[in-house]
């Protein structure tokens, strides 16, 4: 059984421009959230989508959104991007029954030059 | 809000030595509690979970008690390995009418065990 896959792997930016960073759950789990790992700050909840809707947001500005699909798969958006955005993006998934158990992909890490 | 406050690291050990990482949490109610493990160049994974007061969580020889009284979720290992070496996170979830929310993690703790 596939896990979680996302892309791209590395996404190099300037200050200003706009990343889209993709997230595949695992076959069947309905829950996608997104986590910034910035270094030395630890993983810092950003959105948690379930059945296509926004559950939950982290304090983080409006310019980062988001959107599930259908097939549960989803995407994050960072708009007018700013150093300190620079960060690895972890995508984890969870079942229907969600009892707080999250299956990490391996995450997108983004450099903000 | 909630929070979790883990141990600052790096810790460093040699091998065969007795692990623990401190985690103490702040929550309403009654959380369940993890521990998830990185290791170098992959994304987490769970370790061990416990969801109520006095449970005991273990896998691959680590263990972690979920303490009420004390708000306390601490690691341990009694003989840790080289292929320990990683970093640890203890995260908790409230749980809504029987369903979890988002994860909350602590900071992370970097383990290196030398030969």
């Amino acid at each position: 059984e596939a896990g979680v896959t996302q892309s791209p792997t590395h996404l190099i930016k300037t200050r200003g421009q706009q990343a889209t960073l993709r997230c595949s759950p695992i076959s069947g789990h309905t829950s996608v959230y997104w986590y910034q790992q910035a270094l030395g700050l630890g993983l810092q909840f950003l959105l948690w989508y379930d059945e296509g809707e926004e559950r939950n947001r982290g304090n983080f500005p409006p310019r980062f959104s988001g959107r599930q699909f259908p097939n549960y798969s989803s995407e994050l958006n960072v708009n007018a991007l700013e150093l300190e955005d620079s960060a690895l993006y972890l995508c984890a998934s969870a079942d229907r029954v969600n009892t707080g158990e999250l299956f990490f992909g391996e995450g997108s890490r983004l450099t903000v030059l | 809000g909630d929070s979790v406050t883990q141990m600052e690291g790096p810790v460093t050990l040699s091998e065969e030595a007795f692990l623990t990482i401190n985690c103490t949490y702040t929550a309403t109610g009654y959380p369940s509690l993890f521990w998830y493990v990185q290791y170098p160049g992959e994304g987490l994974q769970l370790l061990l979970k416990a969801t109520k007061a006095d449970d005991k969580g273990s896998n691959k020889g680590f263990e972690a008690t979920y303490r009420k009284e004390t708000t306390s979720f601490h690691l341990e290992k009694g003989s840790v390995q080289v292929s320990d070496s990683a970093v640890y996170f203890c995260a908790l979830t409230p749980l809504s009418s029987g369903s979890a929310r988002q994860l909350t993690f602590g900071s992370g703790t970097q383990l290196t065990v030398l030969p």
